[in-house]
């Protein structure tokens, strides 16, 4: 299987380099946010997230930074490894504001790790 | 293996046809989504369904209708298809109607690519 093929930015690293990953988003109401990973033919897969009453949580080799002043979030996986490679997509929701919680994706960075 | 099964996992068909889209979500969740994910506009969420009830609508095209059944499992149907059709359907699951489950997570079923001719 593969991706759809997307025209997306594409992030190169070194294996055992350290990845940043941005992602602007859109609405400044998002409460919650989080990272999905997703594998050549595979489902979105959940990495990390945060509500909008932080601005930093980290967990197994990532950590997700919220700086919802010019609205944006960065995923940074330290010590990046070839099965990092995958299109990394934020999303974001409204899941305390009353709403459906329905996550609303953005376009997507692909990750190319080098062996 | 997220628990979420959907089928066909792939699926060639010709404009002006219908096909229908089928997803279990994991044992124990409620809300089931679906999600097309095509090469200009990324994953757009469609239509999400709460325990049979419709629960939240998105970029759905009136062509297409989805419900979910007593037993949980949802089908998404797409008629009168059009080139532009051509995609990736994914079918996720939470456990409660709010979104993403406590822990963060909508999990993903591996997806129905949908290539129209």
């Amino acid at each position: 299987g593969e991706n759809v093929g997307l025209h997306l930015p594409t992030l190169s690293v070194q294996e055992g380099d350290n990845s940043i990953i941005n992602c602007a988003y859109s609405n400044s109401a998002s409460d919650y946010f989080i990272w999905y990973k997703q594998e050549s033919g595979k489902g979105p897969q959940f990495i990390i997230d945060i509500r909008s009453n932080m601005d930093k949580r980290q967990g197994q080799r990532v950590t997700v930074l919220l700086n919802k002043t010019v609205k944006h979030l960065s995923l940074q996986i330290a010590a990046t490894q070839p099965g990092d490679s995958a299109v990394y997509f934020c999303a974001e929701t409204r899941h305390y504001g009353g709403s459906q919680g329905n996550l609303i994706f953005g376009k997507g960075t692909k990750l190319s790790v080098k062996p | 293996d997220s628990g979420v099964t959907q089928t066909p996992k792939h699926l060639i068909t010709a404009t002006g046809q219908r096909v229908t889209l089928r997803c279990s979500p994991r044992s124990g969740d409620l809300s089931v989504y679906w999600y097309q994910q095509s090469l200009d506009q990324g994953l757009q969420f469609l239509i999400q369904y709460y325990n049979g009830e419709e629960r939240a609508k998105g970029n759905i095209l009136e062509r297409f209708s989805a419900q979910q059944f007593p037993d949980l499992h949802s089908e998404l149907n797409l008629s009168s298809l059009e080139l532009g059709d051509s995609a990736l359907y994914f079918c996720a699951s939470s456990v409660g109607a709010g979104g993403p489950s406590p822990t963060g997570e909508l999990f993903f079923g591996e997806g129905s690519r949908l290539t129209v001719l």
